[in-house]
């Protein structure tokens, strides 16, 4: 069974140019993560889907973040303008609602602002 | 809220040795506990968990946890550390009850396994 699948994987941007992510979660988990991982510390969640409804995004910086899942499936996390500080790891996760269900991790698109 | 602290950014250890990697939590509510590992390049792959039952929890990779109430920590182990263990590893606590899972993650350990 495929895993969370995350797009690009790399990817480098100058600052105040647009960028966005691709996430295809696990077939059947309705609840979707996005989290940002920066350099040498843990990831940080900015925005949790149950199904299409986005109910926790307290830590998405929304003046230039935005996120959506469409169908209650995939997901696009959009920067723009990017800034030099979102240079980072953008993890995409997945799990089936509710506490102590595992949540899966895509591998991460690495973005670098330059 | 919670928040997790990772004491050691780094642990060398060589070959074949045991290994603890130590972790502690805060929380005002109860919370379940977890490990994931992430290699090189990679995203987080989980290692184990504590739900409830026995505070002793086996993971993959022949890694363990034990969970104490009273110190609120969730130590990780491996009696016989390989070199291909080397990656970071994260402890992270998600709250009870709410009806969602979501987790805050500490600030990783290396650990360096050398020959």
């Amino acid at each position: 069974e495929a895993g969370v699948v995350q797009s690009p994987r790399y990817k480098i941007i100058e600052k105040k140019q647009p960028v966005a992510f691709w996430c295809n979660p696990i077939s059947g988990h309705n609840t979707l993560y996005w989290y940002r991982q920066n350099l040498g510390q843990g990831p940080e969640l900015l925005i949790r889907y149950e199904n299409e409804e986005a109910v926790d995004d307290s830590q998405l910086p929304k003046d230039r973040f935005s996120a959506e899942r469409l169908k209650g499936v995939d997901s696009t996390l959009k920067i723009q303008p990017a800034e030099l500080g979102d240079s980072a790891v953008y993890l995409c996760a997945s799990s089936f609602r509710g506490p102590g269900n595992t949540i899966y991790f895509g591998e991460g698109s690495w973005l670098t602002v330059v | 809220a919670q928040s997790v602290t990772q004491l050691d950014s780094q642990v060398p250890v060589f070959e074949e040795a045991p290994v603890e990697l130590r972790c502690n939590y805060s929380s005002s509510v109860s919370v379940y506990l977890f490990w994931y590992v992430q290699y090189p390049n990679q995203g987080l792959q989980l290692l184990l968990k504590y739900l409830s039952g026995s505070t002793l929890v086996k993971g993959i990779n022949g890694f363990e946890a034990e969970f104490n109430k009273s110190q609120t920590s969730f130590h990780l182990r491996k009696p016989s550390v390989h070199i291909s263990d080397t990656a970071e590893y994260f402890c992270a606590v998600s709250p009870q009850g709410g009806g969602f899972q979501k987790l805050v993650f500490g600030t990783g350990t290396r650990l360096l396994v050398s020959p």
